[in-house]
Formats: structure tokens, C-alpha cells, sequence
């Protein structure tokens, strides 16, 4: 079985401060890794991903993410954050357990960024 | 391609009345998840399925929920009786296998609202 677990449910930030979201899993075969991110009132966007090569990912926005293998873990962090990016922010996981690829996300962190 | 197409955004309906949400995934993709998304229990895989069949369904919490997908373009979520538990953001996401051999990410849609009152 596969599980993801964002340690901190909201995340407080001055605009232009650097910010580092968590994000762990838990899985027993090679893992995919995702980050997405959800504005107000509307579904989710694909920030990111990881599915081998470079463990430094880097995305849309100014985002980037590093792929841990060791410590099971896959943060993101931008170093410098706008209002704009004030949103809630979901890791998620994928692997091979069953064959299908099936995506399992975390609880979300809240980001909110203070002018 | 417009996107994964939900409809509609906003649906509050009585306790016991039927429901109906529905979804149109992005042409060519062959995976079609739905999901539920609480303030409780966050983001949860209700059922998937995989050219046109459902392949998983343990995450449907009762026999009041059903969902179908009768072709490539169009799939829905029913919940007969609705209760006010009920109430939740439900979101329809699709995927392609393709050339990623699936590990690629899902699309999602705009979600449906709903408030069971």
C-alpha cells in the first residue's frame, strides 16, 4: 500500500520569504511523485513531477521539489513566495502496487502568504 | 482540448432526492478517476476505471453511491438516496497511459459542489 503525508496542515509566510512545504510517502515498490495545487474554488493543477531522472524537479511558478529516496520524502520549496501563490497544495504518489498507477494524495497544506 | 468538463459546479439538493454529477475526460485518455474531497478526509479515490470499466470501487463509502461509464467521453456519479454527509466537493480527473506506461499525472476537472440540505 502507498501513503503520503504532508506534515503541516497550514503554513504561514511573509510575501517574499522563502517556503518549504512537506511532503513523506510510504511505499513498498518505485514510487512517482506529484505536487498540485488548488486556488480557490477550483480543482487541481499540476505544479510538478517526478518519475526518475534528476531529483531535483523543477515546475511552474518558481517551484521546485527534490525527490529524497532515502528519507522517503519529496518537499517543495520556492525562494521567494507572492500573494498570488497563496493556495492549498497537495503531494500525491503513484506506484506500481496493483499495476495501475493509481494516485494517492496527502492532506493538502494550506499556504498563506502575508503581504 | 478544454479540459476535463464537470457539471454541474453547484448542486444543492434535499436529503433523499437523487443526484447526479458528470463528467466529460480529455479525448484520448483511457483513465477516468473519481474523487471526493472533505475538509474531514481530504482528497479520497472513490472508483476508477480503465477503458470504459471500473476497475476499483472499495472506495465508495455506500450501495447509495454508483457510478457508470457507458463510453470514452462521458462518465457519472449517482448517490440514491442523498443524505446531508453527503456534502462534499466531487472531482472527476482522467489520464492517459501512453508513452509514460501511466505514471503520468491526472487532470482534474473544476469539481461539483454539492450541498445535500
Amino acid at each position: 500500500a502507498q501513503s503520503v503525508t504532508q506534515l503541516d496542515s497550514q503554513v504561514p509566510v511573509f510575501e517574499e520569504a522563502p517556503v518549504e512545504l512537506r511532503c513523506n510517502y510510504s511505499s513498498s515498490v518505485s514510487v512517482y511523485l506529484f505536487w498540485y495545487v488548488q486556488y480557490p474554488n477550483q480543482g487541481l493543477q499540476l505544479l510538478l513531477k517526478y518519475l526518475s531522472g534528476s531529483t531535483l524537479v523543477k515546475g511552474i511558478n518558481g517551484f521546485e521539489a527534490e525527490f529524497n529516496k532515502s528519507q522517503t520524502s519529496f518537499h517543495l520549496r520556492k525562494p521567494s513566495v507572492h500573494i498570488s501563490d497563496t493556495a492549498e497544495y497537495f503531494c500525491a504518489v503513484s506506484s506500481a502496487s496493483g499495476g495501475s498507477y493509481i494516485p494517492t494524495f496527502g492532506r493538502g497544506t494550506s499556504l498563506i502568504v502575508h503581504p | 482540448d478544454a479540459g476535463v468538463i464537470q457539471s454541474p459546479r453547484h448542486e444543492v439538493t434535499e436529503m433523499g432526492q437523487e443526484v447526479t454529477l458528470r463528467c466529460k475526460p480529455i479525448s484520448g485518455h483511457d483513465y477516468l478517476f473519481w474523487y471526493r474531497q472533505t475538509m474531514m478526509r481530504g482528497l479520497e479515490l472513490l472508483i476508477y476505471f480503465n477503458n470504459n470499466v471500473p476497475i476499483d470501487d472499495s472506495g465508495m463509502p455506500e450501495d447509495r453511491f454508483s457510478a457508470k461509464m457507458p463510453n470514452a467521453s462521458f462518465s457519472t456519479l449517482k448517490i440514491q438516496p442523498s443524505e446531508p454527509r453527503d456534502s462534499a466537493v466531487y472531482f472527476c480527473a482522467s489520464r492517459e497511459t501512453g508513452g509514460a506506461g501511466g505514471r503520468g499525472e491526472a487532470f482534474f476537472g473544476q469539481g461539483t459542489r454539492l450541498t445535500v440540505v
